[in-house]
């Protein structure tokens, strides 16, 4: 089964800084889909970004953007100008082509004033 | 906008009671999927169905059943609810991805405590 690693459990960022979420997974297939979940304090699961494995290209939303390093299996989210409505629990997902999904266990990211 | 509604925001249940938790999308999604939520641990999927009467096993199904008797809907029963059952509850459905990213659509969760 495929397995996804989020190492950082917590971070902190200044307000208007940047800030980098790490996430590896380990697969044996070569199409799938990755992507950020975002889980504010009232809970419900949004999704911030979703990136095709088959494409070179990063994902970019507005301040939302993702390293995908397909041979290195990593997938980072990098959040520019960071505002306090970023603070929330995120998620790394991994969807096989079999629909499945695998979630890596969060980073809980606090935004300080 | 297209919405996940679970049931119940917060639900507090004595050992051994039945539990059902409701879940209905109005976005005619094929696959539906309930996942339990513990600190540290992640989503860890319980059950899911890629149709209607379709279930399947997911990691950790020991203790709970399910049914899906419209497409729409997808219940996850407790039939003797314990104190380890203590967790939050997610509900999503997803269209099955063919050449399309097929993401989850999640519902605003169920925070059961067994006492």
């Amino acid at each position: 089964a495929q397995t996804v690693t989020q190492s950082q459990p917590e971070m902190s960022v200044q307000e208007a800084e940047t800030v980098t979420l790490s996430c590896t997974y380990d697969t044996s297939e070569s199409d799938y889909y990755l992507f950020w979940y975002k889980q504010p304090p009232s809970r419900q699961m949004i999704l911030v970004i979703r990136q095709e494995a088959y494409k070179q290209q990063n994902a970019t939303e507005n301040r939302f953007s993702v390293n995908f390093q397909k041979a290195a299996k990593s997938f980072s989210l990098k959040i520019s100008d960071s505002q306090l409505g970023d603070a929330a629990m995120y998620f790394c997902a991994y969807r096989s082509l079999g629909n499945q999904f695998y979630f890596g266990t969060g980073t809980s990211l606090t935004v300080i004033p | 906008d297209v919405k996940v509604t679970q049931s119940s925001r917060y639900l507090v249940k004595r050992t051994g009671e039945k539990v059902f938790l409701e879940c209905v999308q109005d976005m005619d999604h094929e696959n539906m999927f309930w996942y339990r939520q513990d600190p540290g641990l992640g989503l860890r999927l319980i059950y899911f169905s890629y149709d209607v009467k379709m279930k399947e096993k997911g990691d950790i199904p020991e203790g709970y059943s399910v049914s899906r008797e419209k497409k729409e809907r997808f219940s996850l029963i407790l039939e003797s609810a314990s104190t380890n059952q203590t967790s939050m509850y997610l509900c999503a459905s997803s269209r099955p991805g063919q050449g399309y990213p097929g993401e989850l659509f999640f519902g605003e969760g169920s925070r059961l405590t067994v006492l």
